[in-house]
């Protein structure tokens, strides 16, 4: 139980392009899901929370209009990177709670890995 | 602002030799602490959550026990297979503020 997948899992793409990533919960509905990025050798920094049905937060420093956040269903979020840079490049992981339980465990996808040209 | 620093950043055992990993944390309020096993290239794959001191959870090789201010992640008899990188998070229903980790290597 308790599975979270990703899609596409790699994606190369020219800067100045947007890509679009895929976070499911295969298993469980999720009113809540997270969107992670962690760079080479560095832990994971929370970018934002993303709720269904509603406005996704981010955290400081986190461009909104650059990371489009959609959270459509309760199985399924999108974050679109918009205009790409190669700054941008980076493993972007999702994450997402059970709604039916009663703890704060988050459970991971796979990630993606985004490299722009 | 929640703040999560682990040690040591690397650790090297030989199968069979069994340590502690340390997890401090600096919170306003707990609500809870989260250890995560993460591979290379993958995403990271909960092991326990624990939510007051005092508590301790185990599983196969591994137990996780916590304090008011740090947490450690036992390991018993490792095998190579352990090896990885271990993550400390702290949060709750707003996201997670992970440490940098723990990279674990196991020698046969």
């Amino acid at each position: 139980g308790a599975v979270v997948s990703q899609h596409p899992s790699r994606v190369i793409c020219k800067s100045g392009t947007s890509v679009k990533i895929e976070c499911r919960s295969l298993d469980f509905q999720a009113t809540t899901m997270f969107w992670y990025r962690q760079f080479p050798k560095q832990s994971l920094m929370l970018m934002a929370t993303s709720n269904e049905g509603s406005k996704a937060t981010y955290e400081q420093g986190v461009e909104k209009d650059k990371f489009l956040i959609n959270h459509a269903s309760l199985t399924l979020s999108t974050l679109t990177v918009t205009s790409a840079h190669p700054e941008d490049s980076s493993f972007y992981i999702c994450s997402a709670r059970d709604r039916s339980g009663n703890s704060y465990e988050q459970y991971f996808g796979p990630g993606t890995r985004l490299t722009v040209t | 602002e929640d703040q999560v620093t682990q040690s040591p950043e690397a650790l090297r055992l030989q199968e069979g030799e069994s340590s502690s990993l340390n997890c401090s944390y600096t919170v306003s309020g707990l609500r809870g602490l989260f250890w995560y096993r993460q591979d290379p290239g993958k995403g990271p794959e909960f092991l326990f959550t624990l939510y007051s001191a005092g508590e301790e959870k185990e599983k196969e090789r591994l137990k996780a026990t916590l304090t008011k201010k740090e947490s450690f992640l036992h390991i018993t008899a490792p095998k190579p297979e352990d090896s990885a990188t271990y993550l400390c998070a702290v949060g709750g229903a707003d996201g997670l503020t992970f440490g940098k980790g723990t990279h674990l290597i196991i020698q046969p």
